[in-house]
């Protein structure tokens, strides 16, 4: 959406880490998220953090939130080929609770 | 298995016809949402519903209706209204926010509709 913004392309090479950059207007934003969408299917949560918290780290994947710059950012360590796919950032107020999405950034993982 | 049912996976539409998309779930779910996806668009909101028997419209909603009779059951209906139905559908749940975990949404696996 409009008020949720991602660049739509990133090429990394296996094994290097990636790193997806968001940015989001609404300032009410309580809950932002990353999903993850592999050709044909659903959207798979990854992770998410809340606006009060700058870092989460789940495994090999790092959400930074600048909240000041409303730049939430999502990187992937030691990126391997089932990486592949596109990554949705969300942003979500607490009420009422729906998600706006970027348009989507397709991440390409190259030998 | 718990989860989040859409069918058909795949739908044809003629033109000037209605047709409905089924979402189920078995996750004990207040709210429902409805998204649509095209190509270098990301998802938007059609319709969402936080407790049955009543929906709200999102950002997209004309050519669109649905109903919440059922608290596991979120149908929308593609209406000939809908000049431009050919899209990725894609239905999610969430439970009710009681706390700080869980409040995330769910998503099915979505449907393809094409107008032929």
């Amino acid at each position: 959406g409009e008020d949720v913004e991602q660049s739509l392309f990133l090429s990394v090479r296996e094994g290097d880490s990636s790193v997806i950059n968001c940015t989001y207007t609404d300032s009410s934003s309580t809950y932002l998220y990353w999903y993850k969408q592999e050709p044909g299917a659903g959207l798979q949560l990854l992770t998410y953090i809340f606006s009060n918290m700058d870092m989460k780290q789940d495994q090999r994947l790092t959400v930074l939130l600048n909240k000041k710059d409303k730049h939430l950012s999502l990187r992937i360590a030691d990126t391997q080929t089932g990486d592949s796919a596109i990554y949705f950032c969300a942003e979500s107020p607490a009420t009422p609770y729906k998600l706006s999405f970027g348009a989507g950034t397709t991440v390409t993982v190259r030998a | 298995d718990g989860g989040i049912t859409q069918s058909p996976k795949y739908l044809f539409r003629k033109e000037g016809q209605n047709v409905t998309l089924s979402c189920e779930q078995n996750l004990n779910h207040d709210a429902m949402y409805w998204y649509r996806q095209d190509p270098g668009q990301g998802l938007r909101l059609i319709y969402y519903s936080q407790i049955v028997n009543d929906f709200q419209k999102g950002d997209i909603a004309e050519g669109y209706s649905v109903s919440r009779e059922k608290k596991e059951s979120f149908p929308l209906t593609v209406t000939s209204a809908q000049k431009n139905p050919t899209a990725f559908y894609l239905c999610a749940s969430r439970a009710k926010q009681t706390g700080l975990k869980g409040d995330t949404i769910y998503f099915g696996e979505g449907s393809w509709l094409t107008v032929v």
